[in-house]
């Protein structure tokens, strides 16, 4: 299995809902990550984890909550977001080392 | 951080080589460069990286300048199927805490 999957594909939510991304990979890799990515931009880094803690926060505002339960899931609570931050949220994994395996990505509308 | 400079568009004909330059001028001595590609919207793809010797695989060749400061991939016979944005990268940090710094991109377009 060399595949990183990301559900919901597409989530719509109000700015007073609560709403987390979900992300599994099943290829043992122990860095998983969350990008952010506007239309027409390159991904902007959000979070790494390694060995399910969290190493890296890119001064990410606090109505992103991530959440590593296990080596194999990675989550994005949100609460409380702006229209602004309707973006493709993508996750990521690798060892930690080389590459990085990209998923398909959530499409997030804030309204 | 490094920064990466790329051309915003490149057109290329069906069966030829598709040369993509990256401009890293402020790279350090122990960060790689990485190229992906996305295809409309969906994940970013891995397609090579390097240090500083030149690299091959079955995708794609990369070409890294002796001072490190430029690199260009290689698609040696592009398809429509490489139809796509391209980014070079910069990947800093160490184990465990690597970040990959993304360029602009470079907005490829295979022409029949």
């Amino acid at each position: 299995d060399t595949e990183v999957t990301q559900t919901p594909k597409h989530l719509v939510m109000g700015m007073t809902n609560k709403k987390s991304l979900k992300c599994e990979q099943h290829m043992g890799h122990r860095a998983m990550y969350w990008y952010k990515q506007k239309a027409k931009k390159p991904p902007e880094l959000m979070f790494v984890y390694s060995y399910e803690k969290l190493s890296i926060n890119e001064s990410v505002p606090s109505r992103f909550s991530p959440e590593c339960p296990n080596s194999s899931l990675l989550n994005l609570h949100l609460h409380a977001l702006q229209p602004e931050d309707s973006a493709l949220y993508l996750c990521a994994s690798s060892r930690p080392g080389p590459e990085q395996y990209f998923g398909p990505g959530t499409r997030l509308t804030v309204t | 951080d490094a920064k990466t400079t790329q051309p915003t568009s490149m057109d290329c004909a069906e069966g030829r080589a598709a040369n993509l330059p990256c401009n890293h001028s402020t790279i350090s001595g122990n960060e790689y460069v990485y190229w992906y590609r996305q295809i409309h919207s969906q994940g970013p793809q891995y397609i090579i990286h390097g240090l500083k010797n030149n690299e091959t695989n079955e995708m794609a060749s990369l070409i890294i300048t002796e001072d490190r400061k430029s690199s260009t991939l290689i698609l040696p016979h592009a398809t429509l199927r490489d139809t796509a944005v391209y980014y070079c990268i910069v990947r800093k940090g160490f184990s465990g805490t690597y970040k990959y710094i993304f360029g602009t991109g470079t907005r490829l377009k295979v022409l029949a």
